[in-house]
């Protein structure tokens, strides 16, 4: 298998302008996760998915960011309007929950975001 | 208090000794644990994964959990220059499938 699949892998763009960070996660792969992370915060759970479906958003920092899941291969972050304090490395991540490996992530390489 | 602790470090041990590195948690009901390794500007990969009370060996690496003490700890013996990376203790909640992510110990193995 290909692994995660994330782009694009850098970024740069103004503030005010919107971004979209895309993912395809593994075949098979029930859960999708977007990952945000920075020196000061580290890695931060942003959203997860469950067969599509967002289960907890709780990590969203804010209206500017949302996310989609369409379809079991395809999932999108979007923020608008972007900000400098965006500024980031944000990586997807996907597993599957059954089996011995209960909860293991498959991390893509994350797409590297700096808001100027 | 934060969900999954870790002291950030950084840690430095010598090439050939153990390499010792904690983590607490604070949902009590947490059932999957793990530890990823990430080296700079690269993306977590998954090296341990634990479940039940005890240790779990794997090659060099040791995970040790205690539930009841919601303490997990990884032991990397006979640490190689290659061992230097930041280390993410991971937690998957017990009501929920989310997994959150301590904020890493950076190793430094020095020859």
């Amino acid at each position: 298998d290909a692994g995660v699949i994330q782009s694009p892998r850098h970024e740069v763009t103004e503030m005010g302008q919107e971004v979209t960070l895309r993912c395809k996660p593994i075949s098979g792969h029930d859960y999708l996760f977007w990952y945000r992370q920075t020196m000061m915060r580290g890695l931060e759970l942003l959203i997860y998915f469950n067969n599509n479906v967002p289960i907890d958003d709780s990590g969203m920092p804010e209206d500017r960011f949302s996310a989609k899941m369409p379809n079991a291969s395809f999932s999108t972050l979007k923020i608008q309007p972007s900000e400098p304090r965006d500024s980031a490395v944000y990586f997807c991540a996907s597993s599957s929950p059954g089996g011995q490996n209960t909860g293991e992530l498959f991390f893509g390489e994350g797409s590297r975001l700096t808001v100027l | 208090q934060k969900e999954v602790e870790q002291n950030s470090g950084p840690l430095s041990v010598p090439e050939g000794a153990i390499a010792s590195l904690n983590c607490t948690y604070s949902d009590r009901g947490s059932q999957s644990f793990f530890w990823y390794r990430q080296y700079s500007g690269k993306s977590p990969e998954l090296i341990m994964s634990i479940y039940s009370n005890g240790d779990k060996e794997d090659g060099r690496f040791t995970a040790q959990l205690n539930k009841a003490s919601q303490y997990v700890s990884l032991l990397i013996r006979d640490s190689q220059p290659s061992d230097s990376a930041t280390y993410l203790c991971a937690v998957r909640y017990s009501s929920a499938s989310k997994i959150i992510f301590g904020s890493g110990t950076r190793l430094s193995i020095r020859p």
